[in-house]
C-alpha cells in the first residue's frame, strides 16, 4: 500500500479538462510544500511535471497545473491531448526516516 | 544536456550484493542531491535513497535501511547504491535521478533509464 493515495484511473476526451487527487497526511502533503507530479509513458523513464506543488519546469505546458489544499494535492490537465495518456504519480517530502513517498499512480486514459 | 546513465544491475541470487553506478553529465554533478528510485515490474515507484550535494545528508527508505548504502564521488561525477542482503523484492528498475537543488528535500528533476536488477535462485 503507498504511502500517498491517487485514483487507479481516470479519463477524459481530448479537449477536456481532468483532475487527479493526490491525499495524504500532514506529515507529508500537508506538512510540507515539496509535492511533485510525474508522468511515465510505458517503457520510460518518469518524466517531472510539476514541483513544490504549483512549479512548472521549463518545457512542460501551462495546461499542466499543481495545487494543494490540506492534506490533498491536486493535478490538473487541461485541453486534454492524446500525448497525455500515461501514468501520473505524485510525490511528497515526509517527516518520515523515509523522506520521500509517492502515490500509487494513476492510469489517465484520453478516450 | 542533462545525461545519466546507470550500470550494475543483473540477475543475483537471494542474499548476494550488487553495486549500482550511475554516471552524470551535462550539469555540475556537485552542486545537486542525488536519489534513487526504483520500480517493481509492472508497479509503481518507490524512492530507496538520497544524498545530499556533499554527502552530508543522506536518507533511506525503511525497506532497505541497513541493506543499502547510497555514496557520490563527486570528482568522478559518479552515484553509487551498494545493495548487500538481496531479496526478491528488491527486484525492479533502478533509477538513478538528479534532484532540483542540493539538499533531499529537492524533487528529481531529471532521471537516468533505469538498470534492471533480479534477485532470483
Amino acid at each position: 500500500q503507498s504511502a500517498l493515495t491517487q485514483p487507479a484511473s481516470v479519463s477524459g476526451s481530448p479537449g477536456q479538462s481532468i483532475t487527479i487527487s493526490c491525499t495524504g497526511t500532514s506529515s507529508d502533503v500537508g506538512g510540507y510544500n515539496y509535492v511533485s507530479w510525474y508522468q511515465q509513458h510505458p517503457g520510460k523513464a518518469p518524466k517531472l511535471m510539476i514541483y513544490e506543488v504549483s512549479n512548472r519546469p521549463s518545457g512542460v505546458p501551462d495546461r499542466f497545473s499543481g495545487s494543494k489544499s490540506g492534506n490533498t494535492a491536486s493535478l490538473t490537465i487541461s485541453g486534454l491531448q492524446a500525448e497525455d495518456e500515461a501514468d501520473y504519480y505524485c510525490s511528497s517530502y515526509t517527516s518520515s526516516s523515509t523522506l520521500w513517498v509517492f502515490g500509487g499512480g494513476t492510469k489517465l486514459t484520453v478516450l | 544536456e542533462v545525461q545519466l546513465v546507470e550500470s550494475g544491475g543483473g540477475l543475483v541470487q537471494p542474499g548476494r550484493s550488487l553495486r549500482l553506478s550511475c554516471a552524470a553529465s551535462g550539469f555540475t554533478f556537485d552542486d545537486y542531491a542525488m536519489h534513487w528510485v526504483r520500480q517493481a515490474p509492472g508497479k509503481g515507484l518507490e524512492w530507496v535513497s538520497g544524498i545530499s550535494w556533499n554527502s552530508g545528508s543522506i536518507g533511506y527508505a525503511d525497506s532497505v535501511k541497513g541493506r543499502f548504502t547510497i555514496s557520490r564521488d563527486n570528482a568522478k561525477n559518479s552515484l553509487y547504491l551498494q545493495m548487500n542482503s538481496l531479496r526478491a523484492e528488491d527486484t525492479a528498475l533502478y533509477y538513478c535521478a538528479k534532484a532540483l537543488g542540493w539538499g533531499l528535500s529537492n524533487s528529481a528533476d531529471y532521471w537516468g533509464q533505469g538498470t534492471l536488477v533480479t534477485v532470483s535462485s
